[in-house]
């Protein structure tokens, strides 16, 4: 299975700033994405992370809300802008392998806003 | 667009009972059927998946069944230990061949509790 880094694991954050939230893969992906899972909820795709170009934004997320950069093949990063008490949910960082059906997730990141 | 729907929201059973928890989906073009593992704190995990030219998979204690016709799909944990106690969660998607790819649709999550 691929293996998914991000970084940071958790951050409490005060309303009105932003956060960003980098989640590194290894070879094996070549396609990244991003999701939002609020408390107790399922997850819900924000966004597909395209390598050297804008990111394909989910009905509902914007770019200017959540901007993603995908410089490599290997590392994307996920900016939650202008933040507040709503945006507090985990942000998952998947990968897939291009051809392959099969699709891992990082660990998540915990984001709290006060 | 597609639709999961997934059953029960909970589950309670003992240690060494049999536990069952079912998804529909709407979409009958959807082909590829994972089920995720989420324990408390980390990220969900891939532990079994099924496509749409197979019946039924097993790996060890758990198994999948897909019921194309009625548009179902069913994870199966037989003999059950409290380490199965997380979040399971269904997805489908669509899967076009080559290097195109559906989107995964998640359905809204069973939380299983193995009582010791």
């Amino acid at each position: 299975s691929a293996v998914i880094s991000q970084k940071p694991s958790r951050d409490i954050c005060q309303r009105g700033t932003s956060l960003t939230i980098q989640c590194q893969v290894d070879s094996q992906v070549t396609m990244m994405f991003w999701y939002r899972q609020q408390p107790g909820q399922s997850l819900t795709l924000i966004a597909t992370a395209n390598q050297g170009s804008e990111a394909t934004y989910e009905s509902g997320f914007v770019i200017d809300k959540f901007p993603i950069s995908r410089p490599n093949l290997t590392f994307s990063t996920l900016t939650v802008s202008n933040m507040s008490p709503e945006d507090s949910s985990i942000y998952l960082c998947s990968g897939r392998t291009a051809g392959r059906n099969e699709q891992f997730f990082g660990p998540g990141t915990r984001l709290t806003v006060l | 667009g597609e639709n999961v729907e997934q059953h029960p929201s909970t589950l309670s059973v003992q240690e060494g009972d049999s536990a069952v928890i079912k998804c529909t989906y709407s979409d009958s073009a959807s082909n590829y059927f994972p089920w995720y593992k989420q324990e408390l704190g980390k990220g969900p995990q891939l532990i079994i998946d099924i496509r749409s030219n197979v019946g039924e998979k097993k790996d060890q204690r758990i198994a999948v069944t897909l019921n194309k016709t009625a548009k179902h799909f069913s994870l199966h944990i037989t003999e059950t230990q409290p380490e199965d106690s997380a979040v399971y969660f269904c997805a489908a998607s669509r899967y076009a061949g080559g290097t195109s790819y559906g989107k995964l649709t998640f359905g809204q999550g069973t939380i299983l509790t193995v009582h010791p």
